[in-house]
């Protein structure tokens, strides 16, 4: 069975530019998060997805957008890009979000904003 | 708000040494904790996940302890290997949270030859 996957894998932007990274969970998975990783913060939570709803949303500004399709594959936006966004973005998955479950994450979206 | 602790920050160890990673949170009402490996500009490999029922789960040289009163995981690392050097994360699931995870700020290992 085929892993969460990412894409891209790398991303350069201008600083105002704005961008979309896009995930692939594992079949069958219906849950997707999304994560920001800086070296400075570590690993924060973006937003949940679950069956083309929002279900859970972390403390971002409203740059930081998401979206679930019908096939469960997600997209996040991030407008008006600032350097501070720099950082590597990871979503996972799980089969619902239950409380029992384990959740796989990709390779992630390396960004940097110049 | 839960908060996620792990010490030590970085280790470095020689080959073939046990070792025990620690973890801590703040808030005891949780689904369960994962411990995920991470290596450098890499995603995250979930290791062992560990229910708030269970006190602790096995895979292969990989021991994860929880005791969920105190609010401590201890993940246990037998006969060290170079190839175990990486970024070792622990996350909890609270049970207000949905299924958002809270992440420890990570222990780096290296494991020298």
């Amino acid at each position: 069975k085929a892993g969460v996957t990412q894409t891209p894998r790398y991303l350069i932007k201008t600083r105002g530019q704005q961008v979309t990274l896009s995930c692939s969970p594992i079949s069958g998975h219906r849950s997707v998060s999304w994560y920001q990783q800086t070296p400075g913060q570590g690993l924060q939570f973006l937003f949940e997805y679950f069956s083309e709803t929002q279900r859970n949303k972390g403390n971002f500004p409203g740059r930081f957008s998401g979206r679930q399709f019908s096939n469960s594959r997600s997209e996040m936006n991030v407008s008006t890009l600032e350097l501070g966004d720099s950082a590597l973005y990871l979503c996972a998955s799980s089969l619902s979000g239950g409380g029992v479950e384990t959740q796989y994450f990709g390779p992630g979206t390396r960004l940097l904003v110049l | 708000k839960q908060e996620v602790t792990q010490i030590p920050a970085a280790l470095s160890v020689p080959e073939g040494e046990n070792l025990v990673l620690n973890c801590s949170f703040t808030d005891s009402a949780i689904y369960n904790l994962q411990w995920f490996r991470q290596d450098p500009g890499k995603g995250l490999t979930s290791l062992l996940l560990i229910q708030s029922s269970q006190r602790e789960q096995t895979s292969g040289r990989l021991n994860a302890s929880l005791d969920k009163s105190s609010g401590r995981s201890t993940l246990y690392i037998a006969a060290s290997q170079p190839g175990d050097s990486a970024t070792y994360l622990c996350a909890v699931r609270g049970h207000n949270a949905g299924n958002m995870l809270t992440f420890g700020g990570g222990t780096r290992l290296m494991v020298k030859p």
